[in-house]
């Protein structure tokens, strides 16, 4: 099976500008996660999305907002970026039923803000 | 609310020798652990879960895993620790309970595990 795949993996973008990051979960997982991985913050949760609805919410800002197409594939945006927002991207998808279910982190989509 | 600490920001240790990353928690039910990896500019790794039964949970790589749950404790283990094992290593939970039936994943801030040849 094919693990979960982030694209881009690289991003320079500057100040004010906004993004779109996607990333395709294993097949048949029907939750995304999005997590934003800093040195100073660590890794924080920003927003689940399980059949196309989100039905988790980290502590971010309104300029982050997700949302998760008919296939599973979900999508990131972050408007009007700031320097702060440069940090590492990381997208875990899970089939989503049960709270005991494993999450399976992509590679990540590294996005520097100049 | 969950959450979960590493009270280690690193840990060295020498090839060959036991190793010993810790991890505690908190949650209102049960709790769901989970111990994962991360190498250099890559996502994380899973390495095991603990969700009920055998104290001891057995994972990828020769780790392991102890739940403690009157120390609310989870700790991961290795027995010979090899150089390639140096890496960040992240503790997270889940709680049982929650309200709208689903509960996301807690993180704690990571350890760095040295290995020295």
């Amino acid at each position: 099976k094919a693990g979960v795949t982030q694209t881009p993996r690289y991003l320079i973008k500057t100040r004010g500008q906004q993004v779109t990051l996607s990333c395709s979960p294993i097949s048949g997982h029907r939750s995304v996660s999005w997590y934003q991985q800093t040195p100073g913050q660590g890794l924080q949760f920003l927003f689940e999305y399980f059949s196309e609805t989100q039905r988790n919410k980290g502590n971010f800002p309104g300029r982050f907002s997700g949302r998760q197409f008919s296939n599973s594939r979900s999508e990131m945006n972050v408007s009007t970026l700031e320097l702060g927002d440069s940090a590492l991207y990381l997208c875990a998808s899970s089939s989503g039923q049960l709270s005991t279910d494993t999450q399976y982190f992509g590679p990540g989509t590294r996005l520097t803000v100049l | 609310a969950q959450s979960v600490a590493q009270p280690e920001d690193q840990v060295n240790v020498a090839e060959g020798n036991p190793l010993t990353v810790k991890c505690t928690y908190s949650v209102s039910g049960n709790p769901y652990l989970f111990w994962y990896v991360q190498y250099p500019n890559r996502g994380l790794q899973f390495l095991l879960k603990y969700i009920t039964g055998d104290n001891l949970v057995k994972g990828s790589y020769g780790f392991e895993a102890e739940f403690n749950k009157s120390q609310t404790s989870f700790h991961l283990k290795k027995p010979s620790a090899l150089v390639s094992d140096s890496a960040l290593y992240f503790c997270a939970v889940r709680d049982s309970v929650k309200n709208s039936g689903y509960s996301t994943l807690t993180f704690g801030k990571g350890t760095m595990l040295l290995v020295s040849p």
